[in-house]
């Protein structure tokens, strides 16, 4: 079994509407969390820590589940410029972080 | 630019050949990864440092691959022999070690591209 496993997509949506992604992760020890955002052919950029009462920054809010160990995404009214892929990123009850395939999403004027 | 710097960014290289790649991680930070990425997966952990010290290595890599961190700044990774199954991007992260979940952030470079053909 992955250490941490993401729907790749590709998710396709308007502009201002709403979609969430999921990840669920394997390691029960696991103790970090994160939402990394990469841009075609950059390198992954930090979107938010994911938290343990849950969190959100503007237009997205993360969320924990370690009863059922999973972590969720949402981006509210979304942008053009939100088209990306999306990695769910989770520490192995160490210091190797495990990267998820990563989601895709494109946002469609 | 006080990020991560990595260089080369592209390398093109023969089967057979060794190559190096350099990461200049931010300056403060005493944390060091190395991920490999190839095209629709998430990157994926090769080694991490700790200052100068190797403190783990993903058991898939082979003994191709090394990794230093000499004085505790830049870190180097080598590939010998190099196979076409290498072809990947490499990214290198850094962090900074605190308390709390703020000391796991990891800041990537814009990675090494190579192609071994």
């Amino acid at each position: 079994r992955k250490e941490v496993e993401q729907d790749p997509g590709p998710f396709n949506v308007p502009e201002g509407a709403t979609v969430a992604f999921n990840c669920t992760y394997s390691n029960s020890a696991s103790q970090s969390f994160f939402w990394y955002r990469q841009d075609c052919r950059k390198e992954p950029k930090l979107l938010m820590s994911v938290y343990s009462s849950g969190n959100e920054d503007g237009r997205f809010t993360a969320q924990l589940n370690r009863a059922s160990q999973y972590i969720s995404l949402l981006i509210r009214d979304s942008k053009l410029s939100d088209s990306a892929t999306y990695l769910c990123v989770v520490n192995g009850g160490g210091n190797q972080f495990y990267f998820g395939t990563g989601t895709s999403l494109t946002v469609i004027p | 630019d006080t990020g991560v710097s990595q260089n080369p960014r592209h390398k093109i290289t023969k089967r057979g050949q060794n190559v190096t790649f350099r990461c200049d991680p931010i300056s403060e930070h005493n944390r060091l990864y190395w991920y490999r990425q190839t095209l629709g997966q998430g990157p994926e952990f090769l080694t991490y440092f700790q200052n100068e010290a190797q403190l783990e290595k993903s058991r898939l890599l082979s003994d191709r691959f090394s990794a230093e961190r000499p004085k505790g700044s830049f870190s180097t990774l080598e590939i010998q022999r190099t196979e076409q199954g290498d072809s990947a991007m490499y990214l290198c992260a850094s962090s900074l070690l605190s308390f709390g979940p703020l000391g796991s952030i990891q800041y990537f470079g814009a990675g090494t591209r190579l192609s071994v053909l």
